[in-house]
């Protein structure tokens, strides 16, 4: 199975400031077919997950701009341009390489 | 608006059945694979299966397999996920998830999820 290691676990931002998550995975996650699957998703608290990002950087319908993604091969970034109060929650990458579909641990974003 | 509303949670004993269900409106169900993912409390996220649009593939986490299984009727909308043999372990909230398609191709991820329902394996 892929393993997906997130880092940080959690991270205390300042209302308006930027805010980064990376996530790495133990293996490539280029598809046969030339894609790479890596998404993330945000949990806010007591709802289900939300897709905000898929293959890398394309914005899911209705997701601000100020959510951004990148990365290649191992290695992506989620970064929040200002944190607004309703980014509060827990945020997970997901890879759909291959199955089984895996996870990272979390990273739970928080206002200082 | 796309809706998936998951049922059939509840507290069972270790060793018995349940069965979830999860009820699709605002797309064509029958074209859309669906995926199963579970949340222990206070945890995180964990894939449990999966079946293509018109049921010909299922795939499962080891964790479940030859225990649950994952069916659907595109005649009523409606996904299945039948789970024997619960263990402690099973405890969690039961996401159904639709797979991501744009542009009418599969794009490798999952873009509508349920609300979840509340599976407790406790004696």
């Amino acid at each position: 199975d892929i393993v997906m290691t997130q880092t940080p676990l959690s991270s205390p931002v300042t209302l308006g400031q930027p805010a980064s998550i990376s996530c790495r995975s133990s293996q490539s996650l280029v598809n046969s077919d030339g894609n790479t699957y890596l998404s993330w998703l945000q949990q806010r608290p007591g709802q289900p997950p939300r897709l905000l990002i898929y293959k890398i950087s394309n914005r899911f319908s209705g997701v601000p701009d100020r959510f951004s993604g990148s990365g290649a091969g191992t290695d992506f970034t989620l970064k929040i341009g200002r944190v607004e109060a309703e980014d509060v929650g827990v945020y997970y990458c997901m890879q759909a390489t291959q199955f089984p579909y895996t996870f990272g641990q979390g990273t739970k974003l928080e206002i200082k | 608006q796309v809706q998936l509303v998951e049922s059939g949670g509840g507290v069972v004993q270790p060793g018995r059945s349940l069965r979830l269900s999860c009820a699709a409106s605002g797309f064509t169900f029958s074209s859309y694979g669906i995926h199963w993912v579970r949340q222990a409390p206070g945890k995180g996220l964990e894939w449990v299966a999966v079946i293509w649009y018109d049921g010909s593939n299922k795939d499962y986490a080891d964790s479940v397999k030859g225990r649950f299984t994952i069916s659907r009727d595109n005649s009523n909308n409606t996904l299945y996920l039948q789970m024997n043999s619960l263990r402690a372990e099973d405890t969690a909230v039961y996401y159904c998830a639709r797979v991501l398609r744009m542009d009418g191709f599969w794009s490798g991820s999952l873009d509508y999820w349920g609300q979840g329902t509340l599976v407790t394996v406790s004696s």
